[in-house]
């Protein structure tokens, strides 16, 4: 169980064009998922806490006009990276935390590898 | 600014020994703490979850927790080339929030 899918996983797309990545959790229901970016040989970067039916909670730094947040269901959050630009090129991941448990366990999709030209 | 700290490696073992993780934690009050392995491109992979002091074993991964010194360490007995990868730390927040700090992560390498 727990499995969180992502698509694509690689795009690449010109400067000033709009990006979306979807982020599913496939067999639970999650109403938090968080998105990641993870530049070459660092470490992860939490972007924002994506929260259903509500507004995302974006970290210190991120631009929430840029990146922009859409959890419409327990199942599916979408970020879209508006006019990419060459800067914007990096891995970006979601994760979900299954709601039995108690836990804060975070499980991972594979990541989406953007490239803006 | 609640950090994790990881050693910054890379840790270079020979196959067949053990391979020692440490992380370091500034949140006292942090309740749940876990390992993640990542290999290169590819996204974190949950190893093992640790929630109370002591010992916590899984096949040939063991974590060990102790929270007053706020120290996590995950040992992996017998490596194997198929380790090599990052070793991500990662730390609750005591705030009650979802949101996990991650460690910068150990390159760990294992050497046929």
């Amino acid at each position: 169980g727990a499995v969180v899918s992502q698509h694509p996983s690689r795009v690449i797309c010109k400067s000033g064009t709009s990006v979306k990545i979807e982020c599913r959790s496939l067999d639970f229901q999650a109403t938090t998922m968080f998105w990641y970016r993870q530049f070459p040989k660092k470490s992860l970067m939490l972007m924002a806490t994506s929260n259903e039916g509500s507004k995302a909670t974006y970290e210190q730094g991120v631009e929430k006009d840029k990146f922009l947040i859409n959890h419409a269901s327990l199942t599916l959050s979408t970020l879209t990276v508006t006019s990419a630009h060459p800067e914007d090129s990096s891995f970006y991941i979601c994760s979900a935390t299954p709601p039995s448990g108690g836990t804060d366990t975070q499980y991972f999709g594979p990541g989406t590898r953007l490239t803006v030209l | 600014q609640k950090e994790v700290e990881q050693n910054s490696g890379p840790l270079s073992v020979p196959e067949g020994a053990i391979a020692s993780l440490n992380c370091t934690y500034s949140d006292r009050g942090s309740q749940s703490f876990f390992w993640y392995r990542q290999y290169s491109g590819k996204s974190p992979e949950l190893i093992m979850s640790i929630y109370s002091n002591g010992d916590k074993e899984d096949g040939r991964f063991t974590a060990q927790l102790n929270k007053a010194s706020q120290y996590v360490s995950l040992l992996i007995r017998d490596s194997q080339p198929s380790d090599s990868a990052t070793y991500l730390c990662a730390v609750s927040l005591s705030s009650g929030s979802e949101k996990l700090v991650f460690g910068k992560g150990m390159k760990l390498t294992v050497n046929p």
